[in-house]
């Protein structure tokens, strides 16, 4: 079955400290991984989709990466208003039918000022 | 505003009542998506349609759970017989299709409370 893992589960960073959340998972042929924002009693927003080793998208101060086990989230000088879940999740693998999305657990992120 | 809505909003109820959620998905959106999400874990997939067909169904969902999408447009979710253990945050998604690896765009959930 298909895992996705993240860590830290908890990361606390002041501002302008930068940081990389990490995702690994366990999917053979993967489709594409996908990152979300989560804010408290809100549903998760779509921030990116990465579909191959090597590739590297980026908004404002986010960078995702992501390689053949993982995919890192860069925060490049957070404010506090990046403070969020961060949530990575992946679809089935190609070999496999559906479009269930597996999340990881999150990493919670508190920037203080 | 177009995204995914979700009614209602929260929801509390009695131990063995029933109870129906509605989503709204992106218009030309035609993949619908039902997630359970509670405190500090991630989303949990339910079920997901193509239209109006019911593709793929979680174990996760019991009997007690079953869900619709008539007509291709809006769906509902209802929980018969509620239980405590259901109390959790229910999300919608919708996504436009055909693609392998195409974005699930999320409603803003529904807070469900068993007691």
């Amino acid at each position: 079955e298909d895992q996705v893992t993240q860590s830290p589960e908890a990361l606390r960073l002041q501002e302008g400290e930068s940081s990389s959340l990490n995702c690994s998972y366990t999917v053979s042929g993967l489709r594409g991984l996908f990152w979300y924002r989560q804010d408290p009693g809100k549903g998760p927003e779509f921030l990116f989709t990465l579909y191959s080793a090597g590739e590297e998208k980026e908004k404002e101060r986010l960078k995702a990466t992501l390689t053949k086990k993982e995919s890192f989230l860069h925060i490049t000088a957070p404010k506090p208003e990046d403070s969020a879940t961060y949530l990575c999740a992946v679809p089935p693998s190609i070999k496999a039918a559906g479009n269930k999305l597996t999340f990881g657990g999150g990493t919670r992120v508190l920037v203080k000022p | 505003d177009t995204g995914v809505s979700q009614d209602p909003r929260h929801k509390i109820t009695k131990r063995g009542q029933n109870v129906t959620f509605r989503c709204d998905p992106i218009s030309e959106h035609n993949r619908l998506y039902w997630y359970r999400q509670t405190l500090g874990q991630g989303p949990e997939f339910l079920t997901y349609f193509q239209n109006e067909a019911q593709l793929e169904k979680s174990r996760l969902l019991s009997d007690r759970f079953s869900a619709e999408r008539p007509k291709g447009s809006f769906s509902t979710l209802e929980i018969q017989r509620t239980e405590q253990g259901d109390s959790a945050m229910y999300l919608c998604a919708s996504s436009l299709g055909p693609g392998l690896a195409d974005e699930q765009y999320f409603g803003p959930g529904t807070r469900l409370t068993v007691t």
